[in-house]
């Protein structure tokens, strides 16, 4: 079945450096794929999104590229801050018995010290 | 207004108590979903709603019952819970049920303790 693997955390960086988040999938199709942030005690956000390849999803500074050749879909920021400390997941839409369903990474914690 | 609300925030139950989660949004979205999230885990998908419809259960046992009153409300009924379905309980909707291109958006979510 379709599927979604995120780098292990914690990501721990300093404020202003630089972030990538992996993030590959397995999929059939063509899914499109998300990137959702949650922060402390607080349901997911969208962050952004991307629907066929070689579409970049931005939001925020935060940017992703669909890359099919290699079915990834990396999480990028060039200058992280404090306010960035959330745990953040990677998803594909996928269909299943005629309705859509996401698949979830794992989830990636990101530490971000002033 | 790309808001979904849900309460309670947070709440505390027994063994025997019935309790209710609700969900709520104004989007005009036709598709409703209820995901329980463990701690350091990804949220599982338990029911879709399509249209007021109930359209996917996954295997969800029964002592969790959905219900969707109207378009814009979906309920989760709570009744003889286990400790270990102490859980965040996050509702999410969407324009339809039926696209890849459907974002979801999630609401805050209850964080459930079962005592």
């Amino acid at each position: 079945g379709n599927s979604v693997t995120q780098m292990e955390g914690p990501v721990t960086l300093s404020e202003e450096a630089f972030l990538t988040i992996n993030c590959t999938y397995t999929a059939t199709g063509y899914p499109s794929l998300f990137w959702y942030v949650q922060y402390p005690g607080e349901g997911l956000q969208l962050l952004l999104k991307a629907t066929k390849a070689d579409d970049k999803g931005s939001n925020k500074g935060f940017e992703a590229t669909y890359r099919k050749e290699t079915t990834s879909f990396h999480l990028e920021k060039g200058s992280v801050q404090v306010s960035d400390s959330a745990v953040y997941f990677c998803a594909l839409s996928d269909i299943t018995r005629g309705f859509q369903k996401l698949v979830f990474g794992t989830g990636t914690r990101l530490l971000v010290s002033p | 207004d790309t808001e979904v609300t849900q309460t309670p925030k947070h709440l505390v139950m027994g063994m025997t108590n019935k309790k209710s989660l609700k969900c709520e949004q104004h989007m005009g979205h036709r598709a409703m979903y209820w995901y329980k999230q463990k701690a350091k885990k990804p949220p599982e998908l338990m029911f879709v709603y399509s249209y007021e419809k109930l359209s996917i259960n996954e295997s969800v046992p029964s002592r969790f019952s959905p219900e969707c009153p109207n378009s814009s409300l979906l309920n989760l009924h709570l009744h003889a819970l286990q400790p270990e379905d102490s859980a965040l309980y996050l509702c999410a909707s969407s324009q339809d049920s039926s696209g890849v291109l459907n974002e979801q958006y999630f609401g805050p979510g209850t964080r459930l303790t079962v005592t």
